[in-house]
């Protein structure tokens, strides 16, 4: 059973410019969370989709979007990117709700 | 008041003992509760997931439910080398909340040779 496949595993970006990262859950699960990881902020929520629609959101600011797929693949926006954007992304995975979550390996984005 | 609270530590153990990680929260409408270990550089890996109240356990890791007092805990016996990582206490709502998971900030742990 394959797991949960984060690309790109790194970035480099300069600031202003736009990132999409992506993120294929395991099969069969119709959930699919992101979450920013900084060693300051720990790890923090960022929105969860399910089914395609988006069901929860963090407080971050409207330049981080996200969407997802008929397949349940989701990708991650974040525009006019800032220094402080520096972070790994990371989604998990998981099925309907009170269910177990599983993270894919992450995608480090460095704004430089 | 943080919604998830750990001890950054680090804490360390010698080799063989017994780890004990402690996570408290505020919330009393969380309901699920999970560790999470991550080795530095590397994602976070669940090893455990407790629901109700009282112990569970899986291999050398046992998890600890205490909703009355807002505790959960993880133990590990045998440490090894291997487990030096920090461990992610998170919790999650019962409704309204989806998948959401909130963590702590995580607890060191280093075994000692």
């Amino acid at each position: 059973k394959a797991g949960v496949t984060q690309t790109p595993r790194y970035l480099i970006k300069t600031r202003g410019q736009q990132v999409t990262l992506s993120c294929s859950p395991i099969s069969g699960h119709r959930s699919v969370s992101w979450y920013q990881q900084t060693p300051g902020q720990g790890l923090q929520f960022l929105f969860e989709y399910f089914s395609e629609t988006q069901r929860n959101k963090g407080n971050f600011p409207g330049r981080f979007s996200g969407r997802q797929f008929s397949n349940s693949r989701s990708e991650m926006n974040v525009s006019t990117l800032e220094l402080g954007d520096s972070a790994l992304y990371l989604c998990a995975s998981g099925g309907q709700e009170n269910t177990e979550a599983f993270f894919g390996q992450g995608t480090r984005l460095t704004v430089v | 008041q943080k919604e998830v609270e750990q001890n950054s530590g680090p804490l360390s153990v010698p080799e063989g003992a017994i780890a004990s990680l402690n996570c408290t929260y505020s919330d009393r409408v969380s309901q699920s509760f999970f560790w999470y270990r991550q080795y530095s550089g590397k994602s976070p890996e669940l090893i455990m997931s407790i629901y109700s109240n009282g112990d569970k356990e899986d291999g050398r890791f046992t998890a600890q439910l205490n909703k009355a007092s807002q505790y959960v805990s993880l133990l590990i016996r045998d440490s090894q080398p291997s487990d030096s990582a920090t461990y992610l206490c998170a919790v999650r709502k019962l409704t309204g909340g989806g998948n959401k998971l909130t963590f702590g900030t995580g607890t060191q742990l280093k075994v000692e040779l």
